[in-house]
C-alpha cells in the first residue's frame, strides 16, 4: 500500500525559507519510472504544480517559483524535501505531495496535505 | 505559456451524463490527467494517458480527445450524488506540468 505525508512548519514569516519533507511508503524512489511531485492549492482555489524529482534525480520545476525552489531526495529514508526561499503571503497553500507513475504520466496517489499560512 | 482551459462548473441531474471539457494547445501530443477532489480531501486520480481508468475506479467514468486534438474530454455516465466533487485535468508541456483551473461538478 502507497501512502505519503507531508510534514514541516504551519506558519512561516513573510521571507523566511519553508522545509517541507514527504515520507512516503510503499515505493522506492530508485526504481525505474517512479517520481514524487509536490502541487500546492490555495484556499478556494486551483491546484497548481510546483515541483517534481524522478528516481534518476532528474528535477523538474514551476516556471513561475523556479528560482525559489529546490528539491532533493534521500532514499534511505524514502523522504523528499521541497525547499522554498522567500516566501509571501501568497504562498499561503495546502501543500501535497504525490507520487507519480511514468507509465501513468500523472500522479496515482497523493499524501493528505499540509496547511501552511504565510504571516507575520 | 502552456495553459489549460475548462469550465467553472456544470451542472447534471442524478442518472444523467456529465462531460467536463479541457482545452489546450495540442493536447492530444501530451497525455492528459484527470482527478477529482472533494471538500477537505486530497485529490484522486480518474483518468490517466487520456482514456485509461486507475485500478479501482468506476467505469462510469471515461476519458478521450477530440477530432482536432485539442480538446480533452472527463465523462461521468450515470452520475451519482458522490460524483460532485471538483475535476482537474493535467497535463505535461516543455518539461513541466500544468493543472487546469478545476471544474465544479454539482449533482442536482
Amino acid at each position: 500500500q502507497i501512502t505519503l505525508k507531508e510534514s514541516g512548519p504551519s506558519l512561516v514569516k513573510p521571507t523566511q525559507t519553508l522545509t517541507l519533507t514527504c515520507t512516503f511508503s510503499g515505493f522506492s524512489l530508485t526504481t525505474s519510472g517512479v517520481g514524487v511531485g509536490w502541487i500546492r492549492q490555495p484556499p478556494g482555489k486551483a491546484l497548481e504544480w510546483v515541483a517534481l524529482i524522478y528516481w534518476d534525480d532528474d528535477r523538474r520545476y514551476s516556471p513561475a517559483l523556479k528560482n525559489r525552489l529546490s528539491i532533493i531526495k534521500d532514499t534511505s529514508k524514502n523522504q523528499v524535501v521541497l525547499i522554498m526561499t522567500n516566501m509571501d503571503p501568497l504562498d499561503t497553500a495546502t501543500y501535497f505531495c504525490a507520487h507519480r507513475l511514468t507509465e501513468y504520466r500523472g500522479y496515482v496517489r497523493w499524501g493528505q496535505g499540509a496547511l501552511v499560512t504565510v504571516s507575520s | 505559456s502552456f495553459e489549460l482551459t475548462q469550465p467553472p462548473s456544470v451542472s447534471v441531474s442524478p442518472g444523467q451524463t456529465a462531460t467536463i471539457t479541457c482545452s489546450g494547445d495540442q493536447l492530444q501530443y501530451k497525455y492528459v490527467c484527470w482527478y477529482q477532489q472533494k471538500p477537505g480531501q486530497s485529490p484522486v486520480m480518474v483518468i490517466y494517458e487520456d482514456t485509461k481508468r486507475p485500478s479501482g475506479i468506476p467505469e462510469r467514468f471515461s476519458g478521450s480527445i477530440s477530432g482536432n486534438g485539442n480538446t480533452a474530454f472527463l465523462t461521468i455516465s450515470g452520475t451519482q450524488a458522490v460524483d460532485e466533487a471538483d475535476y482537474y485535468c493535467q497535463a505535461w508541456d516543455s518539461n513541466t506540468e500544468v493543472f487546469g483551473p478545476g471544474t465544479k461538478v454539482t449533482v442536482l
